[in-house]
């Protein structure tokens, strides 16, 4: 079974501009959820979707959005892109609310 | 609002030795699940272990497991006989018992000397 793929695996972006950033879930995974990894911080959680409706949201300001289509892909997009937002982006899917997650191996955004 | 802790930001361990990373979290609540994830320079991460709290028996995996001590709200990860490909970052999370969001520690970063 093929694990969860994120797409791109790098991104350079020039503060103001915007960016989508893609994930597809391991087959049969309903559930996406989004992390922000930093140093700093660790990974904050961002959201989750499921069966195309966001379940849960994190702290994150609204420039920040996500959704998820009938096959259970999801893209997650972030408008007038701020220097702090350079981070790694984790996609993770699970099979259900008692199943871990799944990592892909994100999207390294870099802001300048 | 649920807090993980990992007091250790790196750790190191002489290969074929144990290595405890500690985590502890904050929570009212009585039924959640715990977990450890490493993250390797690949960028993936991956469950190492997995822990639901009304279960008394320590969860075990292989050269890992884990010590819970529920009432200190206390999550140890123990790996026997360490190995070069252990070396990762190592996070601690929590999950509540409904809905699907994690709360992650900032993370163990280990050190495997051959």
């Amino acid at each position: 079974k093929a694990g969860v793929t994120q797409t791109p695996r790098y991104l350079i972006k020039t503060r103001g501009q915007q960016v989508t950033l893609s994930c597809s879930p391991i087959s049969g995974h309903r559930s996406v959820s989004w992390y922000q990894q930093t140093p700093g911080q660790g990974l904050q959680f961002l959201f989750e979707y499921f069966s195309e409706t966001q379940r849960n949201k994190g702290n994150f300001p609204g420039r920040f959005s996500g959704r998820q289509f009938s096959n259970s892909r999801s893209e997650m997009n972030v408008s007038t892109l701020e220097l702090g937002d350079s981070a790694l982006y984790l996609c993770a899917s699970s099979s259900g609310e008692v199943a871990p997650l799944h990592f892909g191996n994100g999207t390294r955004l870099a802001v300048t | 609002a649920q807090t993980v802790t990992q007091s250790q930001p790196e750790m190191s361990v002489q290969e074929a030795e144990t290595v405890t990373l500690s985590c502890t979290y904050d929570t009212s609540e009585s039924d959640y699940y715990l977990f450890w994830y490493k993250q390797p320079p690949s960028r993936q991460m991956i469950l190492v272990i997995r822990q639901e709290a009304y279960k008394q028996q320590n969860a075990t995996e292989n050269r890992f497991s884990v010590n819970f001590q529920k009432a200190a709200k206390s999550f140890s990860l123990k790996i026997s006989d360490s190995q070069l490909g252990d070396a990762a970052m190592y996070f601690c999370a929590y999950r509540r018992n409904t809905g699907n969001q994690f709360y992650f520690g900032t993370g163990t970063s280990l050190k495997v000397i051959p």
